[in-house]
């Protein structure tokens, strides 16, 4: 069945750091959508990518989408205290089912 | 606009115990999802409702039954609760299977002991 791959599953940065999050999947994807997690809360949609090579971007966030739509990005430059939390991301199956599969998420740790 | 509201927060049950874990949405979305949440293991689908009148397996539907009982609300039943699902259990819903993004409830925290 279709698998959604996330690494790193943990990552810890200084404050000022870049931070990348990558996503990969074993099909083809319709789309990507990629959600923030605070410890404690629930996911937040943060964005949605569609296109093969698309790249978006929320201020200090960049995403990607691979050209072949199987793997995408979340990079933030310049960290800060309040990215800390889980990222998630989230492929749509290109197949009949059309399901949604989250990944695992990254785990960002800011170190001050 | 509440969103997407859950019921309890936090419930603790003895192995063997039911309960029903209560969601709502309003803002007349057509799919409403189930999923749990383990440490490391990210969000895992348990059941979701395409539309109102339809129910679909997910992921790891065994040990839970599901109701949409109109298009606002869907409920996420465990009959004989078993300590492997202790979790935390979020409800979501979107625009449409196919289209939007995902809303997401606070959550409820279950313990089986």
């Amino acid at each position: 069945g279709q698998q959604v791959m996330q690494i790193p599953q943990y990552q810890h940065v200084q404050e000022g750091e870049d931070f990348t999050t990558y996503c990969n999947s074993s099909t083809t994807l319709s789309n990507i959508q990629w959600y923030k997690q605070r410890p404690g809360g629930h996911p937040v949609f943060l964005i949605q990518l569609v296109k093969s090579g698309e790249v978006k971007k929320q201020k200090r966030l960049t995403f990607q989408f691979g050209e072949a739509k199987k793997n995408s990005s979340l990079h933030i430059t310049a960290t800060q205290t309040t990215d800390v939390g889980t990222y998630f991301c989230a492929g749509r199956s290109m197949n009949r089912d059309d399901k949604i599969i989250f990944g695992k998420g990254t785990r960002l740790h800011i170190l001050p | 606009n509440a969103g997407v509201t859950q019921t309890p927060k936090f419930q603790v049950l003895k192995t063997g115990q039911s309960m029903t874990l209560q969601c709502a949405q309003d803002m007349n979305h057509n799919s409403m999802y189930w999923y749990r949440q383990d440490p490391g293991m990210g969000l895992r689908l348990i059941y979701y409702s395409a539309s109102e009148g339809t129910t679909d397996k997910g992921e790891v539907p065994n040990g839970y039954n599901v109701s949409r009982l109109n298009k606002r609300e869907f409920s996420l039943r465990l009959e004989s609760a078993a300590p492997s699902q202790t979790s935390v259990y979020f409800c979501a819903s979107s625009e449409g299977q196919s289209r939007g993004e995902q809303y997401f409830g606070p959550g409820t925290r279950l313990t089986v002991t």
